[in-house]
């Protein structure tokens, strides 16, 4: 089966800098893989994912980058706020199975002031 | 629409017992999934559903039990429950067809259900 691997584990950056967290998959039949932010006690919410016919993907200050023939992908956060510091998931799954996801364990991004 | 929902949003339970987590949804979804987060950790699917009387077992299926009587709902039964169980349960949506706004692939989650067992 899939299996994520997520780095690093907490990131703390200052406000105003760049934050950038990366996966690597193992499975070459994935072909989404979508990034969660989860606030504490709150549920994961889908920030931006990206198809594997697609290199690069942005939206505002978040940017997602995929790497196919090195299977791994990163998300790229410019001009952080404290209103980013949340942990966030990383996911991959192959379409056409219901989309199963497996999740990477994690980042807590620290945005200090 | 409400989107998913789950209840309780809390349970302790003992050692043996029994209890089912409700999940539902009302955005006609055909794919309905439950997760297990447990602290520090990523989610790990445990069984899905493609569509109502359709299920499968994901990573973590051992311990539980699910059903899929209708679209809407999708709820998860834990029979025994163990002190490993303890956990925050998430379910989720997606749909079958994507549109221009939502593409198929998706997935929305409930707000969770924190389950102790002791």
């Amino acid at each position: 089966g899939e299996n994520v691997e997520q780095h690093p584990s907490t990131l703390s950056v200052q406000e105003g800098d760049s934050a950038v967290i990366k996966c690597t998959y193992s499975d070459s039949a994935s072909n989404y893989f979508p990034w969660y932010k989860q606030e504490l006690g709150k549920r994961p919410q889908l920030i931006i994912d990206i198809r594997s016919n697609v290199g690069e993907k942005k939206d505002q200050r978040i940017a997602v980058t995929l790497n196919k023939t090195a299977k791994h992908f990163s998300l790229h956060i410019t001009e952080t706020q404290p209103e980013d510091s949340a942990v966030y998931f990383c996911a991959a799954s192959s379409t056409g199975t219901a989309s199963k996801l497996t999740f990477g364990t994690g980042t807590r991004l620290q945005v200090t002031l | 629409n409400a989107g998913v929902t789950q209840t309780p949003k809390f349970r302790i339970l003992k050692i043996g017992q029994s209890m089912t987590l409700q999940c539902t949804q009302d955005m006609n979804h055909n794919y309905m999934y439950w997760y297990r987060q447990d602290p520090g950790m990523g989610l790990k699917l445990i069984y899905y559903s493609v569509g109502a009387g359709i299920t499968d077992k994901g990573e973590v299926p051992n311990g539980y039990n699910v059903s899929r009587s209708t679209t809407e709902d999708f709820p998860l039964r834990l029979e025994l429950a163990a002190p490993s169980q303890t956990s925050v349960y998430f379910c989720a949506s997606s749909p079958l067809v994507g549109t221009w706004v939502v593409p198929p692939d998706t997935q929305y989650f409930g707000p969770g259900t924190r389950l102790t067992v002791l």
